[in-house]
């Protein structure tokens, strides 16, 4: 079964204090790794596709790698306005039908100015 | 990146009665849209995928005699709940995505269903 982990479940940080986000996947053949960030009451946003290990994309403060079994998002000297939760979701090869996505829980983030 | 709009953006109804929720893709056409459901400090669960044209497919335990979903065309799915009861008030999320196996979901911005 595919199945998506994220770690941790929440962290606060301080303005400027860079870190990581952690997105393990177990998945019977990637077609994809997506990051979006979702602020409350709304939905979600998107942020990266990843596809294959050794890919990395970035935006902004924002940078996402992908290895064979997990994700990373780095987020470097973060602002308040960062604060959001990041959630990440694979897409897994299927041999009919449409492709979901399978979310993890999510990390939710807090800058402290 | 592609927008997707939902309506309404917050709706309250009674007990009893049904509520139609509308989800566009504005700028590209959806060959996919996908409904979710998500509860307070929880990640999405997925209802339903529909193709444009065809029946939705539901996941597992999701009746789909009471979240009826049509995919009319390339830009527009419904959700309605019929029928809905206080047990269905949650935040429903729609997504949209184009043609090609690699494309992105786009999601919309969720109806708040309150059920009195």
């Amino acid at each position: 079964e595919d199945q998506v982990t994220q770690s941790p479940e929440a962290l606060r940080l301080q303005e400027g204090e860079s870190s990581s986000l952690n997105c393990s996947y177990t998945v019977s053949g990637l077609r994809g790794l997506f990051w979006y960030r979702q602020d409350p009451g709304k939905g979600p946003e998107f942020l990266f596709t990843l596809y294959s290990a050794g890919e990395e994309k970035e935006k902004e403060r924002l940078k996402a790698t992908l290895t064979k079994k997990e994700s990373f998002l780095h987020i470097t000297a973060p602002k308040p306005e960062d604060s959001a939760t990041y959630l990440c979701a694979v897409q897994a090869r299927m041999v009919q039908g449409a492709q979901k996505l399978v979310f993890g829980q999510g990390t939710r983030l807090t800058i402290n100015p | 990146g592609a927008v997707v709009s939902q309506h309404p953006s917050r709706v309250i109804c009674k007990s009893g009665t049904s509520v139609k929720i509308e989800c566009r893709s504005l700028d590209f056409q959806a060959t996919t849209m996908f409904w979710y459901r998500q509860f307070p400090k929880k990640s999405l669960m997925l209802m339903a995928t529909s193709n444009e044209g065809s029946k939705a497919t539901y996941e597992q335990g999701v009746e789909k005699d009471k979240f009826l979903i049509n995919h009319a065309s390339l830009t527009l799915s419904t959700l309605t709940v019929t029928s809905a009861h206080p047990e269905d008030s949650s935040f429903y999320i729609c997504s949209a995505r184009g043609p090609g196996q690699q494309e992105t979901q786009y999601f919309g911005p969720g109806t708040r269903l309150l059920v009195l």
